[in-house]
């Protein structure tokens, strides 16, 4: 298998604030990670790919002035949630891309509950 | 663009039964992936299937690769309190590293 962390696991901010989630692949390295948002009793959306030493690639509809990525190195992406409304209350997850025998498994971070007051 | 159906949406089982849930494609896939989530958690890998026709055993699981390539089952056997969660089937394109994931299966367990 292989380990991803995110940090935090939760976090409460204020409406207009900022927040910054982690996500780190802990034993392998990843060039490409991903970002998801998941709405309650519902299945995962692709926010956007992220990929090390590039500008991430946002699907359709995700605002990526909103939804800072930076995946500055093989182990590291960042989402930043700027100028946060309560909205934007939700469930992030990230996977790491990992290569395996020529394919590829994603592997997904323990996720980070975001509420904005 | 690309869907996948999911199904059972839910099931609710007696501990000890089997289960089966499936998932189907409007397009061919080169990898089915099964993941299960738990309440608060990301979701974790369980099967990853590479080639149509694939059978794979996980522990009490087995998922198959379907030889159209349009579609995959999960099969859980002598069902445990600890299966309870969400097991998502999810599927990747060739040459593509984003997946494409089904709505989902709720299992709830009556010990």
């Amino acid at each position: 298998g292989a380990v991803v962390s995110q940090h935090p696991s939760r976090v409460i901010c204020k409406s207009g604030t900022s927040v910054k989630i982690e996500c780190r692949s802990l034993d392998f390295q990843a060039t490409t990670m991903f970002w998801y948002r998941q709405f309650p009793k519902k299945s995962l959306m692709l926010m956007a790919t992220s990929n090390e030493g590039s500008k991430a690639t946002y699907e359709q509809g995700v605002e990526k002035d909103k939804f800072l990525i930076n995946h500055a190195s093989l182990t590291l992406s960042t989402l930043t949630v700027t100028s946060a409304h309560p909205e934007d209350s939700s469930f992030y997850i990230c996977s790491a891309l990992k290569t395996s025998g020529g394919w590829y498994e994603q592997y997904f971070g323990p996720g980070t509950r975001l509420t904005v007051t | 663009g690309q869907q996948l159906n999911q199904s059972p949406q839910s099931m609710f089982i007696q501990e000890g039964e089997d289960v089966s849930m499936n998932c189907t494609s409007s397009s061919i896939f080169n990898t089915w992936l099964w993941y299960k989530q738990d309440p608060g958690e990301g979701p974790v890998l369980l099967i990853a299937l590479y080639k149509a026709g694939e059978l794979t055993s996980n522990g009490r699981l087995t998922a198959q690769f379907g030889i159209t390539r349009k579609d995959s089952f999960l099969n859980i056997s002598a069902s445990i309190p600890s299966d309870v969660g969400i097991y998502f089937c999810a599927g990747q394109s060739s040459g593509a590293q984003k997946l494409v994931f089904g709505q989902g299966t709720r299992l709830t367990i009556n010990p």
